[in-house]
């Protein structure tokens, strides 16, 4: 059965904290993404990386930044939290393929107080 | 403008109705991709069903079918004998022609359909 986890389901955290989200798939996937969940918003991109070390920004890159040093591991990391990013986190991983759907972790829902 | 538009905010059913959700799409591709996902409350985004821009029938995956309509660019998703576990957000995604970095393509999402099952 594949997979992807994210590291936590829950996490709160306080402004100006450095935060670490993971995510790891076990599917040998090329493409893994970082998206952020707002109601009303849906997902939005933040990063995604296509191979280990190469990464390109999404559509709202600002106020995060992501590692990829293995293949299966994807992180983001927030390297000063601040209250709108309070949200929650999406992780995905896809092959490379024009028609092949993307599989998403539980996701991570963040609290910066 | 928007790349993937979900006019319906919020959808009732009754329990073992059809109902059909709505997506239409803005692209200047010729070849394209379309997806549709469900995300229970439990978070995670599962996929449903995909139709390719080429592909000349509508796509089916057991009570889920995808109403493909070129010309009018809309994709919408029909849930054929809706279930209590069909309450969820439906969310429609793109993927256009173009590449990015490393041959791969990104989809673009829309806002997402929050649907109600009632018994």
């Amino acid at each position: 059965d594949v997979k992807v986890t994210q590291s936590s389901r829950y996490l709160v955290k306080r402004t100006g904290e450095k935060v670490f989200l993971e995510c790891v798939q076990d599917m040998d996937h090329e493409n893994m993404f970082w998206y952020r969940q707002d109601p009303g918003l849906g997902l939005r991109l933040i990063y995604f990386s296509y191979d280990v070390k190469m990464k390109e920004k999404g559509d709202i890159p600002e106020g995060y930044s992501v590692s990829r040093e293995k293949k299966e591991r994807f992180s983001l990391i927030l390297e000063s939290a601040s209250t709108n990013q309070t949200s929650m986190y999406l992780c995905a991983s896809s092959l490379r393929g024009t028609s092949l759907e993307q599989f998403f972790g539980p996701g991570t829902r963040l609290t910066v107080l | 403008a928007q790349k993937i538009t979900q006019t319906q905010p919020g959808m009732f059913v009754q329990e073992k109705e059809a109902v059909t959700l709505d997506c239409t799409y803005d692209t200047s591709d010729q070849s394209y991709g379309l997806f549709w996902y469900k995300q229970p409350s439990s978070g995670e985004m599962i996929f449903l069903i995909y139709q390719g821009s080429y592909d000349e029938q509508n796509a089916t995956e057991g009570r889920y079918s995808l109403n493909f309509q070129k010309a009018r660019k809309s994709a919408n998703l029909v849930i054929s004998a809706s279930q209590l576990g069909d309450s969820a957000m439906y969310f429609c995604a793109m993927r256009e022609g173009q590449q990015a970095s490393g041959g791969s393509y990104i989809p673009t999402f829309g806002r997402g359909t929050s649907l109600i099952v009632h018994p």
